[in-house]
């Protein structure tokens, strides 16, 4: 199985500002098969990624996604938040079966 | 435009069963693989299980593999999910999701969900 590590737990900033996530697989996680959600409280989960790096439809270009070379280290990079980005973001892996998912990081308002 | 409505949940005492619904619609149901995620309490999204387009591959996470099953009825558009066993740590909101790819064996990623039914484990 592979494990998903993301970091920082929790993100602390200003409307305005930029937010880097990181996500880290225990290996490489096939084809770049990788995703991003976004979560809200009491809502189910919304698709902001998919391939590491494609955004998924209606998403703002100020979310893009990335990954390493190694499979192993990607990143959700989200450019000027606006109020409705503050939110628990998860990464999560379907390159390889049992699919898993990341812990979330919180980006919350400072 | 794509509804997914899970049914089912409520109070179990371990070591019994429970079966959830998941009712598509929207889409062209037997196309199309469906997952299952749930979500502890104040917790973190744990993938659980996938069932492909036509019901041939079925993946599970090693939290549940042995005890819970997935199953689809093309005639009901509706996906199963079997549960045996439970354990107190079993306890979760549950969300049916829809794969995006289109007759794929393999399932890919999700691209809609649920809004999810509660499961409690206790006695």
């Amino acid at each position: 199985e592979i494990a998903l590590t993301q970091s920082p737990g929790t993100l602390s900033l200003s409307p305005g500002e930029g937010a880097t996530l990181s996500c880290r697989a225990s290996q490489s996680v096939r084809n770049n098969y990788l995703a991003w959600f976004q979560q809200k409280p009491g809502q189910a989960p919304r698709l902001i990624i998919y391939g590491a790096s494609s955004r998924a439809t209606g998403i703002s270009d100020r979310f893009s996604g990335s990954g390493s070379g190694s499979g192993t280290d990607f990143t959700l990079t989200i450019t000027r938040l606006e109020p409705e980005d503050f939110a628990v973001y998860y990464c999560h892996q379907y390159g390889n079966s049992p699919y898993t998912f990341g812990q979330g990081t919180k980006v919350e308002i400072k | 435009q794509v509804q997914l409505v899970e049914s089912g949940g409520g109070v179990v005492q371990p070591g019994r069963s429970l079966r959830l619904s998941c009712a598509a619609s929207g889409f062209t149901f037997n196309n199309y693989g469906i997952h299952w995620v749930r979500q502890a309490p104040g917790q973190g999204l744990e993938w659980v299980a996938v069932i492909s387009y036509d019901g041939a591959n079925k993946y599970y996470a090693d939290s549940v593999l042995g005890r819970f099953t997935v199953s689809r009825d093309h005639s009901k558009t509706t996906v199963f999910l079997q549960m045996n066993t439970l354990r107190t740590e079993d306890t979760a909101l549950y969300y049916c999701a829809k794969d995006v790819g289109q007759y794929y064996e393999i399932p890919l990623y999700i691209d809609s969900w649920g809004q999810g039914t509660l499961v409690t484990v206790s006695s």
